[in-house]
């Protein structure tokens, strides 16, 4: 089992749709939980950060961490034509050394 | 600020050929990172550093090298280049008082 799941998608929806992501992790020492979001041929760069387990909430956009479950979920509201990038979510033990989920790659259209 | 620079853009490398990566950060950040993506995949920690003079091995270290003789640069050496090398090369900095890494624009290798 890898370290950490995502689903690469492709993921379409219509301008407005409310947009769930997900990971599976397997690690149950992961206390670093975070969501990268990379535009085409950019370095990613950090959208969401949430330590431990709980909601955090950024305008349009709400992580979730449940350890539990080992799974966590970023939902963006009111989705744009913008939000259009690969998501990535990240985790780490310690917050330094960082595993990377494959990314879901999504799309809005208006 | 110019944040991480990475040079070059794009390099195409003959199998067996050596080349270095450059990373560099203006932000006086502690922390740099190496990561390789593949397409279609995440990205995967080559090597990190946490201060001048120190490094430690990611995920995926054999076949490459590094050095980190100054606070703001983390050169990436590939010596002999193999075809399993083509990926891109993303440079990553953070202050180490906060979790948010901030990546450099990247570098497309092609080793043929």
């Amino acid at each position: 089992q890898k370290e950490v799941e995502q689903d690469p998608g492709p993921l379409s929806v219509p301008e407005g749709a409310i947009v769930s992501l997900n990971c599976t992790y397997s690690n149950s020492a992961f206390q670093y939980f975070m969501w990268y979001r990379q535009y085409s041929r950019k370095g990613p760069e950090l959208l969401m950060y949430t330590y431990s387990s709980g909601n955090k909430e950024d305008g349009r956009f709400t992580a979730q961490v449940d350890k539990s479950s080992k799974y966590i979920s970023l939902f963006i509201r009111d989705s744009q034509p913008s939000d259009s990038a690969t998501y990535l979510c990240a985790m780490s033990e310690t917050g330094t050394a960082l595993i990377f989920g494959k990314g879901t790659t999504l799309s809005v259209s208006s | 600020n110019a944040g991480v620079t990475q040079t070059p853009k794009f390099r195409i490398l003959k199998i067996g050929q050596s080349m270095t990566l450059q990373c560099a950060q203006d932000m006086n950040h502690n922390y740099m990172y190496w990561y390789r993506q593949d397409p279609g995949m995440g990205l995967k920690l080559i090597y990190y550093s946490v201060g001048a003079g120190i490094t430690d091995k990611g995920e995926v270290p054999n076949g490459y090298n590094v050095s980190r003789s100054t606070t703001e640069d983390f050169p990436l050496r590939l010596e002999l280049a193999a075809p399993s090398q083509t990926s891109v090369y993303f440079c990553a900095s953070n202050p180490g008082t906060s979790y948010e890494q901030y990546f450099g624009p990247g570098t497309r290798l092609t080793v043929t």
